[in-house]
């Protein structure tokens, strides 16, 4: 068990629907990073938050934000869904310091039909 | 944008044999770790390699890091069933933000 949770751990919705990834981090990291994780583009980052702020983004689409709470824990919200953005999207944590390895939750399984 | 290759991407074996894959990159990085994913599951942390020449061993998994820090491989003697998944290395370069960038993965199956 890395400490990270996510919910749902499966979500399926229609195109042009907009959804909500939760993540909890391990307790005690101030760092959430968020990728998508597709068969042919392999685990692709999307935005890092340290400690409530924006600290990087990665290739997130505009349709596609996130935000982190006053509690460490972070919310990405993907809007205006289309087929392609069917993927795992992974959240992972780290106490923020440079070199500090990510620890990852189990992922969140979209589909969107 | 640092690219990281791995290879190979597949790799079928039998149990008891051995195998290396490689990480490979034009960038160098200031750290680079070793993830193993199974089905279902988010990547898990193996080792994290820091200094060029570096050579991490976990039991049967023998990891190292190029001397000038832009490759990585990781050893496995005697594979066993268990050690199937998907083996991910993943790269920082030094300065700014600590965001490791993935390659695709070298997906291993250990037939027993």
């Amino acid at each position: 068990d890395s400490g990270v949770t996510q919910t749902p751990k499966h979500l399926i919705t229609a195109t042009g629907q907009r959804v909500t990834l939760r993540c909890s981090p391990r307790s005690g990291d101030l760092s959430v990073y968020w990728y998508q994780q597709s068969l042919d583009q392999g685990l692709q980052f999307l935005i890092q938050y340290y400690n409530g702020e924006e600290r990087a983004k990665g290739n997130i689409l505009e349709r596609f934000s996130a935000q982190q709470f006053p509690d460490l824990h972070s919310e990405l919200n993907l809007s205006s869904l289309e087929l392609g953005d069917s993927a795992l999207y992974f959240c992972a944590s780290s106490p923020g310091d440079s070199n500090s390895p990510l620890h990852f939750g189990n992922g969140t399984r979209l589909t969107v039909t | 944008t640092q690219l990281l290759e791995q290879s190979p991407q597949f790799l079928s074996i039998q149990e008891g044999e051995n195998l290396t894959v490689y990480c490979n990159s034009s960038s160098v990085f200031s750290s680079l770790q070793w993830y193993r994913q199974e089905p279902g599951e988010g990547p898990v942390l193996l080792v994290t390699v820091v200094t060029g020449g570096e050579v991490k061993k976990l039991k049967r998994l023998t990891f190292q890091f190029g001397d000038a820090r832009k490759d990585s491989s990781l050893h496995i003697t005697a594979a066993q069933p268990g050690d199937t998944g998907l083996y991910l290395c993943a790269g920082a370069e030094s300065g700014g933000s600590y965001i490791p960038t993935f390659g695709r993965g070298t997906s291993l199956i250990v037939h027993p």
